[in-house]
């Protein structure tokens, strides 16, 4: 595709459910970035992936959150038994290189009810 | 830990003023410090970037200083416009990896 794609845009789900989140990065894109944006504040930085592994996983928020890569190519997070605090846009971006600029999906706007 | 810190949160000018941002970062490892311009409802777009073995760039209405020593680097903005409205954040890429941390982000508004 020509950017990096994020589905769904939008998810509703009840405390306590289990959800996924896809990202689809651009074809060629070694690594793959998962940040985190509560309304109205910047960006945290969840996870990083290098090719299909996950060099640096310190910024998940809790053992309910993971994330993988498969392939080289499409990532999942998954958030389980989720909580209100989970909610947040969540950003995914991949890029060529290490100086090279990241580029970011639209997001998955996530709502705990 | 790696931090990055950016000053101010929100930013008000003029149109046709300067706007300026500031950023420091913590890890003496960071060799790269681009910036992103995020508009409502969508993701975070490069705007200009900077290597740790530059001092200074610029395009256009826009230039980023870096001073290693202190470890801090700056956007600058000249000759704003109303279009230049939206959060602006600071980021530091580190050495060891691929990883990059962000700052809190500034809200810039440009008045008409």
């Amino acid at each position: 595709g020509a950017g990096v794609s994020q589905s769904p845009s939008n998810k509703v789900t009840e405390k306590g459910k289990d959800v996924e989140l896809r990202c689809d990065p651009i074809s060629g894109h070694t690594a793959l970035y998962w940040y985190r944006q509560s309304l109205g504040q910047g960006l945290e930085f969840l996870i990083y992936f290098q090719g299909n592994s996950a060099p640096d996983k310190s910024g998940l928020p809790s053992d309910r959150f993971s994330a993988e890569r498969t392939g080289g190519s499409v990532s999942t997070l998954t958030i389980q038994r989720t909580q209100q605090e989970d909610s947040a846009v969540y950003l995914c971006a991949s890029r060529e290189g290490q100086y090279t600029e990241a580029f970011f999906g639209q997001g998955t706007r996530l709502t705990v009810v | 830990g790696e931090n990055v810190e950016q000053h101010p949160s929100t930013l008000s000018v003029q149109e046709g003023d300067s706007a300026v941002i500031k950023c420091t970062y913590s890890d003496s490892a960071s060799n790269y410090f681009p910036w992103y311009k995020q508009e409502l409802g969508k993701g975070p777009q490069l705007i200009i970037d900077i290597r740790s073995n530059v001092g200074e760039k610029k395009d256009q209405r826009i230039a980023v200083t870096l001073n290693k020593t202190a470890k801090h680097f700056s956007l600058h903005i000249t000759e704003t416009q109303p279009e230049d409205s939206a959060v602006y954040f600071c980021a530091a890429s580190y050495t060891g990896g691929f990883k990059t941390i962000f700052g809190a982000g500034t809200r810039l508004f440009v008045k008409a």
